[in-house]
């Protein structure tokens, strides 16, 4: 069956440093990977996106990575500010797709 | 403007009873969803509408009904409520054709005692 698998354990930083989150799929072959940021308390806001013929995407601080030979993404966010805690969610997809399903979901600490 | 609204933010109710959850966007979307956050955080899909046909129910038990009465509307009726439903309800909604985003609604927060 399909599987998304993200960090489970919580990750805590530093501000100023580089965050990286992955993103691991199996029995899957997504089109493109979306990218969502949760905040306590409130639904899923989206970041960006990355296509299967694309090895990296940058906004802003965010970068992305998707191998699809690996079946995974990474997810960084340069120089962390506290304002970047939050849980971060991949979701893979098909295209013209009424599926959406996420991973399970990391929860990102950054430390003044 | 809100986009994807549901109502109510809050639901406290006893075992056994039935209740709904409506969630309406303005977005001009074709399809919407239903989710459930567990306690583990873990965000699950329930169902998926497009144009107000149902396409994916993840083996929710029936005494979830989604209804659709329109594309910009997806109410969620729960029957018989048990403990284990207690849980955060989100709705969302999104085009169906290409790389499209979701957009979600603030949440429910069902508590069943």
């Amino acid at each position: 069956s399909q599987k998304i698998e993200q960090n489970s354990e919580a990750l805590n930083i530093q501000e100023g440093k580089t965050a990286t989150l992955t993103c691991n799929y199996t029995n899957y072959s997504p089109a493109y990977l979306q990218w969502y940021r949760q905040d306590p308390g409130r639904g899923p806001v989206f970041l960006l996106l990355i296509r299967e013929n694309e090895k990296e995407k940058r906004k802003e601080r965010l970068k992305v990575t998707f191998d699809t030979t690996l079946k995974q993404s990474l997810f960084h966010i340069t120089a962390s500010q506290p304002a970047d805690s939050a849980t971060y969610l991949c979701a893979p997809r098909a295209y013209n797709t009424d599926k959406l399903i996420f991973g399970t979901g990391t929860r990102l600490q950054v430390f003044p | 403007d809100t986009a994807v609204s549901q109502t109510p933010k809050y639901l406290v109710t006893q075992m056994g009873n039935d209740k709904s959850i409506k969630c309406e966007q303005n977005l001009g979307h074709d399809t919407m969803y239903w989710y459930k956050q567990d306690s583990k955080k873990f965000l699950k899909i329930m169902f998926s509408y497009n144009n107000k046909e149902l396409i994916i129910n993840e083996t929710v038990p029936n005494r979830f009904s989604p209804k659709s009465p329109d594309k910009a509307h997806l109410n969620l009726h729960i029957n018989s409520l048990e403990l284990g439903d207690s849980a955060v309800y989100f709705c969302a909604s999104s085009h169906s054709a290409g790389t499209a985003e979701a957009f979600f609604g603030q949440g429910t927060r069902l508590t069943v005692v």
